[in-house]
């Protein structure tokens, strides 16, 4: 079946440092790609998303391409804030939109000041 | 985004109870419900597909007795963990998708413990 493999955290970063969190999947036929993000307390929030290969996904300074040749989805920041601690989760869905996601297991973001 | 609240946030019962988990939209008709459960340190895996009206559509392993779903309405389903047992500790979490295959939101989670 579909799965999501995501590096294993957590990860500790100084603020302003540089973020690269992993993504790879494996999936049957073209599914589309996604960021979540859950920070304490609260629901999963869509980071960003990219539905077909080399499709770029961004919002609030995190970046992904979806890359079908490494069947990868990274996320990257070129400058962290200590805001951007939190658990992140990478997904895949049949659907566009999004609904019935498979997820990879989440990492761990603690920025430090 | 669309406002999904989920409750309670923790729960904590005794073995042998039974415990009801509710998801609500807040300001859109979900047409579709998902519940997913984590296990620590472990990804979220869907656990049955709800459409209002409909009986739920379970993943395969998910005891259907066990975890019983009801989606009554365009803005509610409610997720009950009947006999709960000390495994079933886990963290549950919903989303909701409203008409025409649109993005589904997400609750905040529930926090189950059974002692």
């Amino acid at each position: 079946g579909d799965s999501v493999t995501q590096m294993e955290g957590p990860v500790t970063l100084s603020e302003e440092a540089f973020l690269t969190i992993n993504c790879t999947y494996t999936a049957t036929g073209y599914p589309s790609l996604f960021w979540y993000v859950q920070y304490p307390g609260e629901g999963l929030q869509l980071l960003l998303k990219a539905t077909k290969a080399d499709d770029k996904g961004s919002n609030k300074g995190f970046e992904a391409t979806y890359r079908k040749e490494t069947t990868s989805f990274h996320l990257e920041k070129g400058s962290v804030q200590v805001s951007d601690s939190a658990v992140y989760f990478c997904a895949l869905s049949a659907s566009n939109y999004g609904q019935n996601f498979v997820f990879g297991p989440g990492t761990r973001l603690s920025v430090l000041p | 985004g669309a406002v999904v609240s989920q409750h309670p946030s923790r729960v904590i019962c005794k073995s042998g109870t039974s415990v009801k988990i509710e998801c609500r939209s807040l300001d859109f008709q979900a047409t579709t419900m998902f519940w997913y459960r984590q296990f620590p340190k472990q990804s979220l895996m869907l656990m049955a597909t709800s459409n209002e009206g409909s009986k739920a559509t379970y993943e395969q392993g998910v005891e259907k007795d066990k975890f019983l779903i009801n989606h009554a309405s365009l803005t509610l389903s409610t997720l009950t963990v009947t006999s709960a047992h000390p495994e079933d500790s886990s963290f549950y979490i919903c989303s909701a998708a409203g008409q025409w295959n649109t993005e589904a939101f997400f609750g905040q989670g529930t926090r189950l413990t059974v002692v």
